[in-house]
């Protein structure tokens, strides 16, 4: 049971225009959202969170929408770079009595060609 | 201010054997959450500790255990090894209870043959 999933494994963007990653969930309960970098052989780069009581939070050149009814959120990056190469989770979240237990997506690999 | 830290980077066992991994959060984060990264499976948890105890648990066998000692720092166990624990092995630290930002370090990557 996949509670949450980025259905497109790969994406490829021009440099310099917008790349939209997109991530759905099932479980109502989660309360925030991460996005998280990742190169091959390294641990995830945090890049941006979300709680589940906004619909929009923004970072640089980062935004991450959520949209609770649909329980579906998205990572734009305006714009991209030919350095956002690299595949992306997003993970979804729930503390509990102050435990913390991520589920991530299965990742997604973004391409930004020059 | 030094981020997670996870050691060792490489490890190369025989089926069968234990290993331990190490892992130091970085300075004044209290928790510490282990997660296994396998092509098949994804990223998926393995355990959170905070202030010595271990406060949350993934669906993995008892073989796969882990401590946090007054410093932090953690160590994650496995053992009687199989091929298929073969994984890169992460370790994720955030400041307390209420921080929702996790910061992964390195990670492990475990090879079993």
């Amino acid at each position: 049971d996949q509670q949450v999933k980025q259905n497109s494994p790969s994406l490829s963007v021009q440099e310099g225009r917008i790349s939209i990653l997109n991530c759905d969930y099932t479980n109502s309960m989660f309360d925030y959202f991460l996005w998280y970098k990742k190169y091959p052989a390294e641990g995830p780069t945090f890049l941006i969170s979300i709680s589940s009581i906004k619909d929009k939070n923004e970072d640089g050149r980062f935004t991450v929408f959520l949209n609770k009814s649909a329980k579906h959120l998205s990572l734009h990056i305006v714009p991209s770079q030919p350095g956002d190469s690299a595949v992306y989770f997003c993970a979804a979240g729930e503390i509990i009595q102050g435990a913390q237990k991520l589920v991530f997506g299965q990742g997604t690999r973004l391409t930004i060609n020059p | 201010k030094a981020g997670v830290t996870q050691t060792p980077r490489y490890l190369i066992k025989t089926r069968g054997q234990q290993v331990t991994l190490s892992c130091s959060p970085i300075s004044g984060h209290r928790s510490v959450s282990w997660y296994q990264q396998t092509p098949g499976q994804g990223l998926q948890f393995l355990f959170e500790y905070f202030s010595e105890t271990q406060r949350n648990k993934g669906n993995f066998p008892g073989r796969f255990s882990g401590r946090q000692f007054s410093n932090s720092r953690s160590e994650m166990n496995v053992s009687t090894l199989e091929l298929g624990d073969s994984a890169l092995y992460l370790c994720a630290s955030r400041g307390g209870t209420l921080n929702t930002e996790a910061f992964f370090g390195q990670g492990t990557r475990l090879t079993v043959v």
